[in-house]
């Protein structure tokens, strides 16, 4: 079941900050964060495994709510390599499956 | 220490035509997934292998599109008789384990541009 992420996109000017919501209907395993900057593969930027979990990486953190449902990527002080479009990936069989959302495309004015 | 190696990067075939995607998983990755981008799009979940074993192909169309992993050598995506709609971008992406079992990442490819004509 695919998540859904919003806002659908996103205009930041330099310094400004974001936040970017990916939901389910039901409980998830996981949630993985990716960026996809145009015409590149995605990549990774972080895990969230549990609920009530919170995780950082320089000035973009996510959380990851009590009932599992709903993670939130949290970009502050935007710079201009934040540009891209952002992906959660979530987990919600068992078999290990990822499906990704949507996507939110952010992009940075200077 | 090489990623994911995906090939060709860009493939393009006449309607009809067989494409064959590659994909080298990272070092010591028993699991493959695949995934379909249209441009502006997000990416779309097609196959999940395990070494020698589909584990989920939900997202596979029924026909004329085909996966394997097998025991030597890189993940294979089959698409026969192709047609212009198939036009995409294709990710493969890699994990030690089956994500849900370790929390584990998953390391993307480049993607092959597969351009139907």
């Amino acid at each position: 079941q695919q998540p859904v992420q919003s806002p659908q996109a996103v205009i930041l000017r330099e310094g400004e900050d974001a936040v970017i919501n990916c939901s389910s209907s039901k409980a998830l395993y996981s949630v993985h964060w990716y960026r996809q900057k145009h015409g590149e593969a995605p990549v990774f930027l972080m895990i969230l495994l549990k609920g009530g979990e919170q995780k950082g990486h320089e000035k973009i953190s996510a959380s990851f709510n009590e009932k599992k449902q709903q993670s939130s990527l949290y970009l502050t002080a935007s710079q201009l390599s934040y540009s891209g479009t952002y992906f959660c990936g979530t987990e919600s069989g068992s078999q290990g499956n990822l499906i990704f959302g949507k996507g939110t495309k952010l992009s940075v004015k200077p | 220490n090489a990623g994911v190696m995906q090939n060709p990067r860009h493939l393009v075939r006449r309607r009809g035509q067989e494409a064959r995607l590659r994909c080298s998983p990272m070092k010591g990755h028993s699991h493959v997934y695949w995934y379909r981008q249209l441009p502006e799009e997000g990416l779309k979940f097609m196959v999940y292998l395990q070494k020698e074993n589909i584990i989920d192909e939900s997202g596979m169309p029924k026909e004329r599109f085909s996966a394997e992993f097998p025991k030597e050598g890189p993940s294979i995506l089959r698409i026969q008789q192709v047609v212009r709609g198939d036009s995409a971008a294709y990710f493969c992406a890699s994990s030690p384990f089956g994500t849900v079992s370790g929390g584990t990442e998953a390391f993307f490819g480049q993607g092959t541009r597969l351009t139907v004509v």
